[in-house]
This record gives structure tokens, sequence and C-alpha cells, in this order.
């Protein structure tokens, strides 16, 4: 699985867009960018994936460059709720298992 | 739906004695996982099962850690003379199989060790 690489915080305000960078340029043509996110003393949560097009659920949405070698995880209003660390992988779909990173520590602030 | 479950939540203990940990998956989930969380990092993997087949162990997991799932339905894992290195969260997750929406991985709360 290819390697990412993320910023280790970012601060945002409540209400505003919380925009979470992720680069990945060594990802191979059958590779997926899944985003997973983990509030304190919990589980992770999937939040979304995406391939090459950019895509959008009721959580947030996935903007993939077209030349797949970064991506940015959009939360269109942050709340304070959204306080977590979110991990940025890449894979092969339907792989054996989740490759996490230090993630991107966000932080909304009111 | 009810989600991953993992028993006990919090577990602490001496240096030295055996600790065993319980997951179950979402129901009709035919693949598990299990993944170890210490502090300030994100999970690492340690096995997975298919069915009650255990398809592959991390190099994580030494010879002092057991994992089964012996009717394809909940899983047990097993720290035999547990070394105050293993104190971490353990998290159990699930998927349906291999269609659908399966790669979508579903985390139970994990169970936290301290071992003393």
């Amino acid at each position: 699985d290819a390697k990412t690489t993320q910023p280790t915080s970012m601060d945002c305000a409540e209400g505003r867009a919380a925009n979470l960078p992720c680069n990945h340029s060594t990802i191979s043509g059958n590779e997926y960018v899944y985003w997973y996110r983990q509030i304190h003393s919990q589980g992770p949560q999937y939040i979304i994936h995406g391939l090459k097009n950019n895509e959008t659920n009721e959580m947030a949405s996935l903007i993939i460059t077209e030349d797949r070698k970064s991506s940015t995880l959009i939360l269109p209003h942050a709340t304070l709720r959204d306080t977590a660390v979110y991990y940025c992988i890449v894979r092969v779909a339907y792989g054996n298992k989740l490759v996490f990173g230090a993630g991107t520590i966000l932080r909304v602030k009111s | 739906d009810t989600g991953v479950s993992q028993n006990p939540r919090h577990k602490i203990t001496k240096r030295g004695q055996n600790v065993t940990f319980r997951c179950d998956p979402i129901s009709e989930h035919n693949r598990l996982y299990w993944y170890r969380q210490t502090l300030g990092q994100g999970p690492e993997f340690l096995t997975y099962f298919q069915n009650e087949a255990q398809l592959e162990k991390s190099r994580l997991l030494s010879d002092r850690f057991s994992a089964e799932r012996p009717k394809g339905s909940f899983s047990t894992l097993e720290i035999q003379r547990t070394e105050q290195g293993d104190s971490a969260m353990y998290l159990c997750a699930s998927i349906p199989g291999l269609f659908g929406r399966a790669d979508t991985q579903y985390f139970g709360p994990g169970t936290r060790l301290t071992v003393l």
C-alpha cells in the first residue's frame, strides 16, 4: 500500500469548512483513498473513500486531484464533535488490512 | 445492526498474568480484524479472520498472543504472560465479506489494557 503524508494538526472554527489535505504521490492505479476518523477513546469510524472521481456523502466530500497524487477531505460545516484524529489511507479495494499513519489531529474551536 | 462490541472495555492486570478479550462482530460479517493502538499512534494490524480461518498474522503478534474465531462468529484475543509493553488499546473490526460495501471496516470501541 502506498504511503501517505498528512499534517500533524489543524485548527478550524466551528461552522466553517475543514479542509484536510493528504499527499499520496506513490499511489498505484488500483489503489483507493480512504478516510477514517477517530474521536477520543473510540474506535475509528469510516468516513468516505474514492478512486479518482470526487465523492460526497452525508459526512464529507473527498476531492482527488487529477493525477491522484493528493486529496482533500472536506467537512463542510465543522462542529465541535468533529474534533478527532483523521486518517488518510491508500490501499487496494478489498485489501486485507488498513495501514494507519499518525493522522491529522483536527481541533474544531468555538 | 448493533455494531461491533468488545469486552471488557478496560482491563488492568499485573505483569505476567494472562488476559483474554472478546470481540462480537456485526451479525453475518465474514471478516474480522484485530488491531493494536498505542498512545499517540494509529492502529496497527495484528491479524484477521475470514469466517473461522485465520488468514494473516502480523509480526507484531508474538507467540504470547493467540487469536481464535472458533465458529466464525465472535473472536477472542489472548495474551499470555503479559508485559508492560502490551499496554495498549486493542481494537476489533469487521466487514461483511468480499462484495457489496464489503470494504468498510466497522470498528468496535476497543479494550484498553493496562499492564502494571
